[in-house]
């Protein structure tokens, strides 16, 4: 079964508005988890680790004001696309490794209208 | 820099065996992992290689080559639900040195499994 719940699985918006997308390890303590993005065929990109307790750690070209990560719990970190314009539209996946390899939730469908 | 290079694309007939290949060059490497997507839904764990040599699961086999920076992953008995996206990912080391747990993907190749 899944251990990593990631919600919504897809989201509409108007341009301008923020969008909060929650990442949950189920039945384990993620210190650390990560998040990504994905254009329609193309490949995963990093786009930040977060952290437990501390800030997150951003790649290089990626707005962190724009994308405010926040991992507040051991089971819970959440990714909120600010000001949401429509190059944002993209899946946005997070993982978290409970057993020494990634686990990805379902991923979250962004539409920016 | 990191890059990780995967063909684009592959065609395979059902039944038949298709070996996807996949090379790397990154700072540092702590293993290396295929992952296989379905169109719109999230990645799935399909092996883990970390030391040189062959891993067989079933019907998939991974193989490593950590001096020349090269792995494949090996499909026996393609089955039509094997069509799907298939992503080499590379976990580098830190600046320190140590794992990262963080994953570098490669582009992903698309399989296409005709009958």
């Amino acid at each position: 079964g899944a251990v990593v719940s990631q919600h919504p699985s897809w989201v509409i918006c108007k341009s301008g508005t923020s969008v909060k997308i929650e990442c949950r390890s189920l039945d384990f303590q993620a210190t650390t988890m990560f998040w990504y993005r994905q254009f329609p065929k193309q490949s995963l990109m990093l786009m930040a680790t977060s952290n437990e307790g501390s800030k997150a750690t951003y790649e290089q070209g990626v707005e962190k004001d724009k994308f405010l990560i926040n991992h507040a719990s051991l089971t819970l970190s959440t990714l909120t696309v600010t000001s949401a314009h429509p190059e944002d539209s993209s899946f946005y996946i997070c993982s978290a490794l409970p057993k020494g390899f990634a686990f990805f939730g379902q991923g979250t469908r962004l539409t920016v209208v | 820099g990191q890059n990780i290079d995967q063909p684009t694309e592959m065609t395979a007939t059902e039944g038949a065996i298709v070996q996807i290949n996949c090379t790397y060059q990154t700072s540092g490497f702590n293993g290396l992992f295929w992952y296989q997507q379905h169109a719109g839904e999230a990645p799935t764990f399909l092996s883990y290689n970390v030391l040189d040599g062959l891993e067989e699961k079933g019907r998939f086999s991974s193989f490593l080559s950590r001096s020349k920076g090269y792995s494949y992953l090996l499909l026996k008995e393609l089955q039509m639900k094997d069509s799907a996206s298939y992503l080499c990912a590379v976990s580098p080391a830190s600046n320190y040195g140590g794992a990262t747990n963080k994953l570098i993907f490669g582009t992903g190749t698309l399989l296409a499994v005709q009958p």
